[in-house]
């Protein structure tokens, strides 16, 4: 069946570093790969949108690639600040969004 | 632009009740899908609606039934509530004719249901 993981343990960093989130799937081929923001008792926020045909993109301080042989995406949000706190989510794209759990964030001064 | 609408935010019910939770899309969007989130986990795909057809239906029981009205509003029905429907559910509209493929969903900002 198809499984999509995360980072199980939440991620603690210092302000301005570089946070770098993983999301590995297996038994799927999707085309495209999301990534979502959610903060406590928020639904979901869209923040990239990566196709199988493009191995890096980005937006501002985010940045995502994925390597459909590895079966493997990376996030990585650079000079990271408090308000960056929450959790992300990976999705894959079918007819409808397969999320992952998702990776608690939490980046302190 | 409102975004999307979820009603109502919280709803405490007993097991063995129905619960009916509403939805308004983002405005232009036509199609709306039904999330359920267990706490800790990612959002589980309920089901899909476009054009008042029940598009996709993710894995859950006929207990989960769901409507889309001509204005693309929407609702998702439970009934015989068990302890194990307590979740946060969250709506979801995206564009005109799209699929989730290859375009981003705007979520509403949920409804937490507790079942006692």
């Amino acid at each position: 069946s198809q499984k999509i993981e995360q980072n199980s343990e939440a991620l603690n960093i210092q302000e301005g570093k570089t946070a770098t989130l993983t999301c590995n799937y297996t038994n799927y081929s999707p085309a495209y790969l999301q990534w979502y923001r959610q903060d406590p008792g928020r639904g979901p926020v869209f923040l990239l949108l990566i196709r199988e045909n493009e191995k890096e993109k980005r937006k501002e301080r985010l940045k995502v690639t994925f390597d459909t042989t590895l079966k493997q995406s990376l996030f990585h949000i650079t000079a990271s600040q408090p308000a960056d706190s929450a959790t992300y989510l990976c999705a894959l794209s079918g007819y409808a969004l397969n999320f992952g759990k998702g990776t608690s964030l939490l980046v302190t001064p | 632009d409102a975004g999307v609408t979820q009603s109502p935010t919280h709803l405490i019910k007993t097991r063995g009740q129905q619960v009916t939770l509403r939805c308004s899309p983002k405005s232009g969007h036509d199609t709306v899908s039904w999330y359920q989130q267990a706490l800790g986990q990612g959002p589980q795909f309920i089901f899909q609606y476009y054009e008042e057809e029940e598009r996709q239906r993710g894995n859950f029981p006929d207990r989960f039934s769901g409507h889309q009205f001509p204005n693309y509003s929407s609702e998702l029905n439970v009934n015989a509530l068990l302890l194990g429907d307590s979740a946060l559910y969250l709506c979801a509209s995206s564009p005109e004719g799209t699929d989730s493929m290859n375009t981003e969903a705007f979520f509403g900002q949920g409804t937490r249901l507790t079942v006692v």
